[in-house]
C-alpha cells in the first residue's frame, strides 16, 4: 500500500500570505496525485488533479506541483474561504488518502 | 449535472452487516471510463477508500477490507450498492459516494461526491 505523508499537521498563515502544503508519497506514483480541501460538515471539494491540474471552478490561486514522490499544493493568496483541511490522494496504486493538513487562520 | 446521494442506516448493531446505496444521476455507469467508489471518514480523521465499481463492472477493494466487503451496479436504475459484513464500532464514519474522473494525464480524482451519510456502530 501506498502511504501518504502530508507536512506541516497544521499550517498558521495570515490571510494575503502563501501557503505551501507538502505531501510525500512512499513510492514513485507518477502524477496520479489528487488534492482536496474539506470544511467542517462537508464532504471534500476536489481542487486538483494528475497533479497540478486545476478541477473546473477552482481558483488560478490554486497550484499545484511535482512529480514521483514528491508534490506540493500552493496558495498563493489565502483568502478567508481557503482556511479548511486539506488532503492529497494518490491513484497511481489503489486509492489512499494523506492525513491532512490544517490550514488556519494566525 | 452530476449529484449523488448515499441512504442506508444510521445506526447499526455490531457484528450486524451494514448496506449503503448510491443513487446518482448525470452520468450512466454503463459509459467507458466511468467508477463509482465509497470512502468512508471517521469523525476527525482522513477519508479512507474502500471500494470501487467501473463501468464494465471490474470491482476494486481496499486490501484491509476486502474480505467484509461487496460492491454492485444496477445501471438502469443508476444506483450502487455496499455491504460492510461483521461491523464493529470502529467502523463508525461518515460514509460517501463519489464518482471517479477517467484516468489520465491530467485526472482522475473524485470529482462529484455525494453529502455522506453518518453510520453509527453500537449496541
Amino acid at each position: 500500500e501506498i502511504v501518504l505523508t502530508q507536512s506541516p499537521a497544521t499550517l498558521s498563515v495570515s490571510p494575503g500570505e502563501r501557503g505551501i502544503l507538502s505531501c510525500r508519497a512512499s513510492q514513485s506514483i507518477s502524477n496520479y496525485l489528487a488534492w482536496y480541501q474539506q470544511k467542517p460538515g462537508q464532504a471534500p471539494r476536489l481542487l486538483i488533479s494528475g497533479a497540478s491540474t486545476r478541477a473546473t471552478g477552482v481558483p488560478a490561486r490554486f497550484s499545484g506541483s511535482g512529480s514521483g514522490t514528491e508534490f506540493n499544493l500552493t496558495i498563493s493568496s489565502l483568502q478567508s474561504a481557503d482556511f479548511a483541511v486539506y488532503y492529497c490522494q494518490q491513484y497511481g496504486n489503489w486509492w489512499t488518502f494523506g492525513q491532512g493538513t490544517k490550514v488556519e487562520i494566525k | 449535472q452530476i449529484t449523488l446521494k448515499e441512504s442506508g442506516p444510521t445506526l447499526v448493531k455490531p457484528t450486524q452487516t451494514l448496506t449503503l446505496t448510491c443513487t446518482f444521476s448525470g452520468f450512466s455507469l454503463s459509459t467507458t471510463e466511468v467508477g463509482v467508489g465509497w470512502i468512508r471518514q471517521p469523525p476527525g480523521q482522513a477519508p479512507e477508500w474502500l471500494a470501487l465499481i467501473y463501468w464494465d463492472d471490474d470491482k476494486r477493494y481496499s486490501p484491509s477490507l476486502r474480505t467484509r466487503l461487496t460492491i454492485t451496479k444496477d445501471t438502469s436504475k443508476n444506483r450502487v450498492v455496499l455491504t460492510m459484513t461483521n461491523m464493529d464500532p470502529v467502523d463508525t464514519a461518515t460514509y460517501y459516494c463519489a464518482h471517479r474522473q477517467p484516468r489520465t494525464a491530467t485526472s482522475g480524482g473524485f470529482d462529484f461526491w455525494g453529502q455522506g451519510t453518518l453510520v453509527t456502530v453500537s449496541s
